[in-house]
């Protein structure tokens, strides 16, 4: 089985900040990592998504997140945060072997300071 | 095109009483995925339906909790005997082939609520 920790249940930056948002994984087998983007009543959006090709990944809007097994993490960044980044972000993992929904970290809430 | 859409939005029952909640998935899209999102917390899976497959209702919690697919179209979720614990914003997805790497778009979800 796989899960997710998302360290930082709310984060806040100032807007032109660096946003770095953490997702470590685990699994015993190579996993798939996405991350998930949702806005104030909406649904989830993909944002980026691992699929054992390039380690580091860019996804809409300006965000990237790098693969790392050593340190068994997917972090999710972006160089500079706009207002209209603040959102609830959600780290997500599938793996071989397992059923085929996710299974989702608990999410972090990023707010953006003017 | 049109996403994956669900309804009602909100629905508040009392303690009790059956709940039905339905998805209308992206045309085309075989899989479909119910998932529960508990306030401040992150989505638990629920059920998977891929194409004519048996589903998987490994995530269900309990018996309450049924779900059916008509082809691969429309989806109802269904909780009998509602709790307070039950309370919760569903979630529904779809994906075109039910890859593990496919992307899932998600529904607005229905927030419901037991009083």
């Amino acid at each position: 089985a796989q899960s997710v920790t998302q360290l930082g249940s709310h984060v806040s930056v100032s807007e032109g900040a660096l946003v770095l948002l953490r997702c470590n994984y685990s699994s015993s087998v190579p996993p798939y990592l996405f991350w998930y983007v949702q806005y104030p009543n909406q649904g989830l959006q993909l944002l980026l998504k691992y699929t054992s090709a390039a380690t580091l990944v860019k996804g809409i809007n300006g965000f990237e997140a790098e693969f790392k097994k050593s340190e068994t993490s997917f972090h999710l960044t972006k160089p500079s945060a706009h207002m209209s980044d603040a959102a609830e972000y959600f780290c997500a993992v599938s793996a071989p072997g397992s059923r085929r929904a996710l299974t989702f970290g608990s999410g972090t809430r990023l707010q953006v300071q003017p | 095109g049109a996403g994956v859409s669900q309804s009602p939005s909100n629905k508040v029952t009392e303690k009790g009483k059956d709940v039905e909640l339905r998805c209308d998935p992206i045309s085309g899209h075989t899989a479909l995925y119910w998932y529960r999102q508990r306030l401040g917390q992150g989505l638990e899976f629920l059920i998977y339906f891929q194409g004519n497959s048996a589903p998987d209702k490994s995530g269900l919690p309990s018996d309450r909790f049924s779900a059916e697919r008509t082809g691969e179209s429309v989806s109802t979720l269904t909780i009998q005997r509602t709790q307070q614990e039950d309370s919760a914003v569903y979630l529904c997805a779809s994906s075109e082939g039910g890859g593990l790497t496919d992307t899932q778009y998600f529904g607005p979800g229905t927030r419901l609520t037991v009083l």
